[in-house]
């Protein structure tokens, strides 16, 4: 079953601006987790929050939690054509098995 | 450092044939994964290994999908006989003793079921 529910599921913005994802996930989590997924091509990994932390910071890259509403944000800045992937959210749940469970992605188009 | 290595990249089959992917995970890794992506969904957990052993295979259909991760190293996940259904992207990943605190995956294998 997929935990993380990524929001908006599309995405289309002008080069330069700032894109925001939001992902919302239902059990309580070890860490949180933002991969990309360029078209036809394996998924790489971004940034990992853990669930005390509250906002990272990697590049352009910022990454905010809030275990209380039991949701994220993924926030790039300054959008470059490069970062036209899809954008998924992955949560290492606390209770059950060790693993990730990722969410439906949201496809982040950066026209030039 | 190398990545994780996946082949064939590209398999095309009829429905009721059988196929087998291949992984090679990058080195010293000793968790491995295999998810399935179905087209616009995300990734699935099908199996995943710690060494040569079954750490989880829960949502696996046993009773046409079978992995196994001899001497712990490379990894084959097989389908047989495949379905219609089973079209989608085979993606291998791992991730250093400590479990999923990043994985690494490879470009998958992308099957489609005639």
């Amino acid at each position: 079953s997929q935990q993380g529910e990524e929001d908006p599921q599309a995405l289309s913005i002008q080069e330069g601006e700032n894109a925001t994802m939001n992902c919302s996930y239902k059990t309580s989590i070890n860490n949180l987790q933002w991969y990309r997924q360029n078209s036809g091509r394996g998924l790489v990994h971004l940034i990992l929050i853990r669930s005390n932390e509250r906002e990272k910071h990697s590049g352009r890259l910022r990454v905010t939690l809030d275990t209380s509403k039991k949701s994220s944000s993924l926030l790039i800045t300054a959008s470059r054509a490069a970062d036209t992937a899809s954008y998924f959210c992955a949560t290492d749940p606390i209770q059950g098995a060790q693993k990730l469970v990722f969410g439906q992605g949201t496809r982040l188009t950066i026209n030039p | 450092e190398a990545g994780v290595a996946q082949s064939p990249r590209y398999k095309i089959i009829e429905k009721r044939q059988s196929v087998a992917f291949w992984c090679n995970p990058i080195s010293g890794h000793a968790t491995l994964y295999w998810y399935q992506q179905i087209l616009g969904q995300g990734p699935k957990l099908l199996i995943q290994f710690q060494n040569n052993g079954v750490v989880d295979d829960s949502q696996l259909p046993k009773d046409r999908f079978s992995a196994e991760r001899l001497k712990g190293v490379d990894s084959t996940l097989k389908i047989q006989p495949a379905k219609l259904e089973d079209s989608a992207v085979y993606l291998c990943a791992s991730s250093s003793p400590g479990g999923t605190e990043k994985l690494f995956f490879g470009s998958g294998t992308q099957l489609s079921v005639l």
